[in-house]
């Protein structure tokens, strides 16, 4: 039963437009959500984070949405660079600590020159 | 130090045979992480550890497996007996809290484990 979901396994998008990566999650109890970016053979490097108090939180090209009624959050990526190319993993986690972060199965994002 | 370091990078193991991997989280950072990628999927958490004390191991397989946080030692995780099925990268990380701010794990470039 997966409890992060990201339903869209790859994506296009051509330089300079915006990347949107979508992420649903199902536990009601996770409060904090993160974003790692992955290049093949290395480890996941963190990106960025919201918490569920905010419905926004941006850090240069990249803004998280959370929508918490509908249980979802979403990366924007604007504008796009070929070094995006990597794949993207949302992860979720309780603010009191009580469990690890849970991954979803990462999207494949290409950014085409 | 200032990253993940996990040893070795690739390790080759016949079927059967022990297979112990390594990890010093970066200095400060008072939890571990081990997670499991199969076949690039998602990240099947193992075992979590407070400084040298188990946190959470609700992820671990009961048999085959174990973990070790030990002071002034790096952290390993070792696998017994190993099967085929046991065939990954594992990635260990390491964050400064459990929760909330400081919950943002940093990840070491992980261990690829074959068992053949």
């Amino acid at each position: 039963d997966q409890q992060v979901k990201q339903n869209s396994p790859s994506l296009s998008v051509q330089e300079g437009r915006i990347s949107i990566l979508n992420c649903d999650y199902t536990n009601s109890m996770f409060d904090y959500f993160l974003w790692y970016k992955k290049y093949p053979a290395e480890g996941p490097t963190f990106l960025i984070s919201i918490s569920s108090i905010k419905d926004k939180n941006e850090d240069g090209r990249f803004t998280v949405f959370l929508n918490k009624s509908a249980k979802h959050l979403s990366l924007h990526i604007v504008p796009s660079q070929p070094g995006d190319s990597a794949v993207y993993f949302c992860a979720a986690s309780e603010y009191s600590g009580n469990t690890p972060l849970v991954f979803g199965k990462g999207t494949r994002l290409s950014v085409i020159a | 130090g200032e990253e993940v370091a996990q040893t070795p990078k690739h390790l080759v193991r016949g079927e059967g045979q022990k297979a112990k991997l390594y990890c010093a989280p970066i200095k400060g950072h008072s939890y571990v992480f081990w997670y499991q990628q199969v076949l690039k999927n998602e990240f099947k958490f193992l075992i979590s550890f407070q400084n040298e004390n188990v946190f959470d191991e609700t992820g671990m397989p009961k048999e085959r497996f174990s973990a070790k946080c030990l002071p002034n030692s790096p952290c390993s995780l070792e696998i017994q007996a190993t099967k085929l099925e046991d065939s990954a990268v594992y990635f260990c990380a390491s964050s400064r809290n459990a929760g909330g701010q400081g919950t943002e794990a940093f990840f070491g470039q992980g261990t690829r484990l074959t068992v053949v």
